[in-house]
């Protein structure tokens, strides 16, 4: 079946380091993939997508490149603040004419930036 | 954007009491709502797919009887926890999708039983 794999945490950076957080994937036909972000207490935030292959997602510094050869979706930014510490989610949604929406979540990885 | 509000955020109560959690898309129809349960420091588990104007599907393992899903109208589905114990404390998040867009997520229920 399909499922997600996520690097463990917690990953501990300091402000302005490079930031790349692992996430993999199996799964039958051509799914989307997804990073989500939980601030603590709070439900999920879409951070970014992508539907197919070599499809990069993008938004408030963070990218992520969906690559089928690798079957790998990794986050990265740049530049890491205090305030984007947070659990990030990785997922999938099952695509094509089988699309029931349903998303398969990675375990999550808690990001602590230290100032 | 598109918003998704869950109610309440938080709610303690006494073993053996029903509790009821509002999901409601405030500027969208959906057709589908999700509810997962997240165990602390855990990843989201997919409880149940809610249908508008039909039976909620259940994952594997989860209980019909225990978490009855209403979907009632395309802004509203509800989760009853019945006859909560404290094995059920946890924090409860919903989801709906605008058509085939990404699924948003409810700020979650924290929900705690004594």
């Amino acid at each position: 079946g399909n499922s997600v794999t996520q690097m463990e945490g917690p990953v501990t950076l300091s402000e302005e380091a490079f930031l790349t957080i692992n996430c993999t994937y199996t799964a039958t036909g051509y799914p989307s993939l997804f990073w989500y972000v939980q601030y603590p207490g709070e439900g999920l935030q879409l951070l970014l997508k992508a539907t197919k292959a070599d499809d990069k997602g993008s938004n408030k510094g963070f990218e992520a490149t969906y690559r089928k050869e690798t079957t790998s979706f990794h986050l990265e930014k740049g530049s890491v603040q205090v305030s984007d510490s947070a659990v990030y989610f990785c997922a999938l949604s099952d695509g094509g004419s089988s699309n029931t929406g349903k998303l398969i979540f990675g375990q999550g990885t808690t990001l602590q930036v230290k100032p | 954007g598109a918003v998704v509000s869950q109610h309440p955020s938080w709610v303690i109560c006494k073993s053996g009491t029903s509790v009821k959690i509002e999901c409601r898309s405030l500027d969208f129809q959906a057709t589908t709502m999700f509810w997962y349960r997240q165990f602390p420091k855990q990843s989201l588990m997919l409880m149940a797919t809610s249908n508008e104007g039909s039976k909620a599907t259940y994952e594997q393992g989860v209980e019909k009887d225990k978490f009855l899903i209403n979907h009632a109208s395309l802004t509203l589905s509800t989760l009853t926890v019945t006859s909560a114990h404290p094995e059920d404390s946890s924090f409860y998040i919903c989801s709906a999708r605008p058509n085939t867009q990404p699924q948003h997520f409810g700020d979650g229920t924290r929900l705690s039983i004594l």
